[in-house]
């Protein structure tokens, strides 16, 4: 079975800087979708990123990047240039490509604080 | 924008009682969950529903069941309530038009059984 880990509880990170966010999974699917979800505070959770696992390219979406490491089963999150309103949980979750199978498993979760 | 509502953002209950949460969703989506969110814990998935009376369990099933009679509505019942069902529920629906769509989630409602 899949398994998704955020080894990291808590980070904290000073406005304009850059923080990493770290996950890692256990598969032993060859192609799969991984994803980076926000969970401000009280808000709804919104997609931040998607990778497909096929694709040695990394994912970008304005300030976020991922970098992903099939090998070593890796896929960080970086925000360059923090914003205040980046502040939230966030959530990596690992998807199956199998058809049939809808099911994602998500890990526990990053709670990412801003320091103005 | 994809909107998925959720009934009742806060909920206090009594422990024994028959709670339903309701979640209902615009996008004419296929695929509904829903999860349990737990500090320490992340999301798990309690039951999810692929399309309209199709259901299956997820990782976490006891003490809920579901209802989906309709497209955009998918409910999450407690049968007896129980303490230790006090939890943030997230109701997240998908089109499933390949394997990267990604989950929409609702506001959540925060459950408080007494």
């Amino acid at each position: 079975a899949q398994t998704v880990t955020q080894s990291q509880p808590e980070m904290s990170v000073q406005e304009a800087e850059t923080v990493t966010l770290s996950c890692t999974y256990d598969t032993s699917e060859s192609d799969y979708y991984l994803f980076w979800y926000k969970q401000p505070p009280s808000r709804q959770m919104i997609l931040v990123i998607r990778q497909e696992a096929y694709k040695q390219q990394n994912a970008t979406e304005n300030r976020f990047s991922v970098n992903f490491q099939k090998a070593a089963k890796s896929f960080s999150l970086k925000i360059s240039d923090s914003q205040l309103g980046d502040a939230a949980m966030y959530f990596c979750a690992y998807r199956t490509t199998t058809s049939g199978t809808y099911k994602y498993i998500f890990g526990t979760g990053t709670r990412l604080k801003v320091l103005a | 924008d994809v909107k998925v509502t959720q009934s009742s953002r806060y909920l206090v209950k009594r422990t024994g009682e028959k709670v339903f949460l309701e979640c209902v969703q615009d996008m004419d989506h296929e695929n509904m969950f829903w999860y349990r969110q737990d500090p320490g814990l992340g999301l798990r998935l309690i039951y999810f529903s692929y399309d309209v009376k199709m259901k299956e369990k997820g990782d976490i099933p006891e003490g809920y069941s579901v209802s989906r009679e309709k497209k955009e509505r998918f409910s999450l019942i407690l049968e007896s309530a129980s303490t230790n069902q006090t939890s943030m529920y997230l109701c997240a629906s998908r089109k499933p038009l390949g394997s990267n769509q990604p989950q929409h989630f609702g506001d959540g409602t925060r459950l408080s059984i007494l």
